[in-house]
């Protein structure tokens, strides 16, 4: 059974970098079938894609957070990471580490999440 | 860039069925979708892919109840023999080369 689950600190002050750390298990984060991304949730909003990871290392991002976000992978670890930088109130969010499934269309249909933590950005 | 539309919102009783509406932008009907579910308080659930020819591929455990159909760049979640449990928000997915889209959710409501 996959298991995804997210950790990091969950209150960041404003200006500094909020990094997240997605370690899988029951399944290998270096199997050709699938992307890993992230994606969030303000509260009481809809869901917000942010960027997705192939193992090989191949990414893409969701334009408007381009500038600020990085995502890394460790297949050694069976880990993914999210990196975003100068952060603000507006990224107060659930963010959720999630599996998809890559037919021929990258990164494809989001198939599993993880539980999803509450990342807080206050002075 | 695809944009995908929900209804905010939808009712029915309990033990009835409902179908909620996903509705792609022009150009982009030939796109695959996925329906997810978020029960109150919980993170989303992948329910289902749904393909432009109306195959579907469901996650696991996910029950019979649930089902899915399409017409030209409209998706549908069918939902028979509504349940307490399936009161919860409904979001769409498609995506492209790169790129994700979510519709903004539709507020289910079991009466």
């Amino acid at each position: 059974q996959l298991q995804m689950q997210e950790s990091g600190p969950r209150l960041v002050k404003p200006s500094e970098t909020l990094s997240l750390t997605c370690t899988v298990s029951g399944g290998s984060i270096s199997s050709s079938d699938y992307y890993w991304g992230w994606i969030r949730q303000s509260p009481g909003k809809g869901l917000e894609w942010i960027g997705s990871i192939y193992y090989s290392g191949t990414t893409y991002y969701t334009a408007s957070l381009k500038s600020r976000v990085t995502i890394s992978v460790d297949t050694s670890k069976n880990q993914f990471s999210l990196k975003m930088s100068s952060v603000t109130a507006a990224d107060t969010a659930a963010y959720y580490c999630v599996r998809h499934r890559y037919y021929n269309i990258p990164p494809g249909v989001v198939d599993y999440w993880g539980q999803g933590t509450l990342v807080t950005v206050s002075s | 860039q695809v944009v995908v539309t929900q209804s905010p919102s939808a009712s029915a009783s309990l033990g009835a069925s409902v179908k909620l509406t996903c509705t792609l932008s022009s150009g982009h009907s030939k796109y695959a979708i996925a329906w997810h579910q978020q029960q109150p308080e919980k993170g989303p659930r992948y329910l289902m892919r749904l393909n432009s020819d109306g195959s579907h591929t469901k996650g696991d455990g996910i029950p019979d109840r649930f089902s899915g159909s399409s017409s030209g760049s409209e998706h549908y979640l069918t939902i028979s023999s509504l349940q307490s449990e399936d009161e919860a928000d409904y979001y769409c997915q498609t995506w492209g080369t790169g790129i994700q889209a979510f519709g903004g959710g539709t507020k289910l409501t079991v009466l």
